[in-house]
């Protein structure tokens, strides 16, 4: 079953605007890490923001926010005031602790296009 | 602080031929993994190590070999390379393995098997 779903393969924002990429998980674990990723057209993994199951407040980074819901088993990456540069591919991750050390575990990703 | 690296680059091999992909971190990581990324498929893991010594197998072993004799390196090995294995592979290191911890990658290496 897979473990990571984003569902939007590929979406357009407006420069200077918002945007949300979905990501919903799947995990019978309570201690858990969701993490999102950037890898612009040069090819390099980039870590963004990292959310812990038991955090209480969405994690924020800059322009990046994590739009967390537990119950929903959802997190959301949302990039306000989108930027040329923000073009690129963005992966949920998700991180168990079933059994102390484990794996990163990708979805399939999602392309952003900014336009001008 | 160069953090993962990984080489080569990029590589070219004809079917049946052997490599192995270096991959080294500097920032004392008891992790470490192994990625290949394919159009549409994101990242899937193929081997990964939680200290030297000790390696496990991923989603995707077949056809890779690795073992982990220090901490800072990680090699992987392509025994016989088939036109399957056309990817990028990324390696990737973190603290632990735990839940919290960071993972960074290294700049990738695109391989095609002709």
């Amino acid at each position: 079953a897979q473990k990571i779903t984003q569902t939007q393969p590929g979406m357009f924002v407006q420069e200077k605007e918002a945007v949300t990429l979905d990501c919903t998980y799947d995990t019978s674990d309570q201690s858990y890490g969701l993490f999102w990723y950037k890898q612009p057209s040069s090819g390099e993994m980039i870590f963004l923001i990292y959310q812990g199951s038991y955090d209480e407040q969405n994690a924020t980074e800059g322009r990046y926010s994590l739009n967390f819901q537990k119950a929903r088993k959802s997190a959301n990456l949302v990039i306000s005031a989108s930027q040329l540069g923000d073009s690129a591919m963005y992966f949920c991750a998700m991180r168990e602790v079933y059994s102390g050390n484990t794996p990163l575990v990708f979805g399939k990703g999602t392309r952003l296009s900014v336009i001008a | 602080n160069a953090g993962v690296t990984q080489t080569p680059k990029f590589q070219v091999l004809k079917t049946g031929q052997s490599m192995t992909l270096q991959c080294a971190q500097d920032m004392n990581h008891e992790y470490m993994s192994w990625y290949r990324q394919d159009p549409g498929m994101g990242l899937r893991l193929i081997h990964y190590s939680v200290g030297a010594g000790i390696t496990d197998q991923g989603e995707v072993p077949n056809g890779y070999n690795v073992s982990r004799s220090t901490t800072e390196d990680f090699p992987l090995r392509l025994l016989s390379a088939a036109p399957s294995q056309t990817s990028v592979y990324f390696c990737a290191s973190s603290y632990s393995g735990l839940s919290g911890d960071i993972q960074y990658f290294g700049a990738g290496t695109r391989l095609s098997v002709l």
